[in-house]
C-alpha cells in the first residue's frame, strides 16, 4: 500500500522568510495530494492541493509542487507570519478509488517574530 | 455552514471499558472517514463509507475496533475493552464524494487510564 514520507519533522524560520516542507510517496498510481494544516486542539484544515495532471499550484503564499517522476511533493511558504505557526500534513490518494488518503507523520513549523 | 461535529470532545474511561465516539458529518456528504491520531504523530486511518459500498475497513487495528454509519449521515465509531494504547485523539472527516477534499472535525480526545 501507499507510504507517504515527509520531512523535516520540526522547522523552524524568522518572520519574512520561506519555509519548505518534502514528501515522498510510494505508490505511482496516486494521483492526489492534499497539504493540511492543523493548529493545537483542532482538526486539519485543507490548505492547497494539486492533481497529478499538474506540476504546480499556487494560492497567494502557498504553493505545491509535484514530481510525479521521483514521487515527490513540496509545500512552499512565501513571506511567513507567526499565525502560519501549526503543525503541516501532506498526503496522498488514489482518487476514483476509495478516496482513502494516506498522510505523512507532520511538519511543526514554528515562525518567529 | 456547519462543519463536521464530533462528541464528545473529550473521553476518559477506564482500561477495559467499551466507548462510543460520534461523527455528524457535513450534510449531503456521501463519504465519512476515521483517523486516529497518537501524540505528536501523524494520522492512521482506520476505516471509510462510501455511500452504500462496504466500508473500507483496511485500517482498524483489531476486531475491537469497529464502526457503523446510520442512515448515511451520523457514524459510531466503538472500542470494546479499551486498553492505554487506544488513547489517543479520533478523527472524523466527511467529503462530498470521493473525488472532493476532506473536511474534518476537531476529534475526540480518548485517554483510556
Amino acid at each position: 500500500g501507499e507510504n507517504v514520507e515527509q520531512h523535516p519533522s520540526t522547522l523552524s524560520v524568522q518572520e519574512g522568510d520561506s519555509a519548505v516542507i518534502k514528501c515522498t510517496y510510494s505508490d505511482s498510481a496516486s494521483n492526489y495530494f492534499p497539504w493540511y494544516k492543523q493548529e493545537l486542539g483542532k482538526g486539519p484544515q485543507l490548505i492547497i492541493d494539486i492533481r497529478s495532471n499538474v506540476g504546480e499550484k499556487k494560492d497567494q503564499r502557498i504553493a505545491v509542487t509535484l514530481n510525479k517522476t521521483a514521487k515527490h511533493f513540496s509545500l512552499h511558504i512565501t513571506e511567513t507570519q507567526p499565525e502560519d505557526s501549526a503543525v503541516y500534513f501532506c498526503a496522498a490518494s488514489i482518487r476514483n478509488q476509495g478516496g482513502k488518503l494516506i498522510f505523512g507523520q507532520g511538519t511543526e513549523l514554528s515562525v518567529k517574530p | 455552514g456547519a462543519g463536521v461535529s464530533q462528541s464528545p470532545s473529550n473521553k476518559v474511561t477506564e482500561k477495559g471499558k467499551d466507548v462510543e465516539l460520534r461523527c455528524d458529518p457535513i450534510s449531503g456528504h456521501t463519504a465519512l472517514y476515521w483517523y486516529r491520531q497518537s501524540l505528536g504523530q501523524g494520522l492512521e486511518f482506520l476505516i471509510y463509507f462510501q455511500g452504500n459500498s462496504a466500508p473500507d475497513k483496511s485500517g482498524l487495528p483489531s476486531d475491537r475496533f469497529s464502526a457503523e454509519r446510520t442512515g448515511g449521515s451520523v457514524s459510531t465509531l466503538t472500542i470494546q475493552r479499551t486498553q492505554q494504547e487506544d488513547s489517543a485523539v479520533y478523527l472524523c472527516a466527511s467529503s462530498a464524494s470521493m473525488n472532493s477534499p476532506l473536511h474534518f472535525g476537531n476529534g475526540t480526545r480518548l485517554t483510556v487510564t
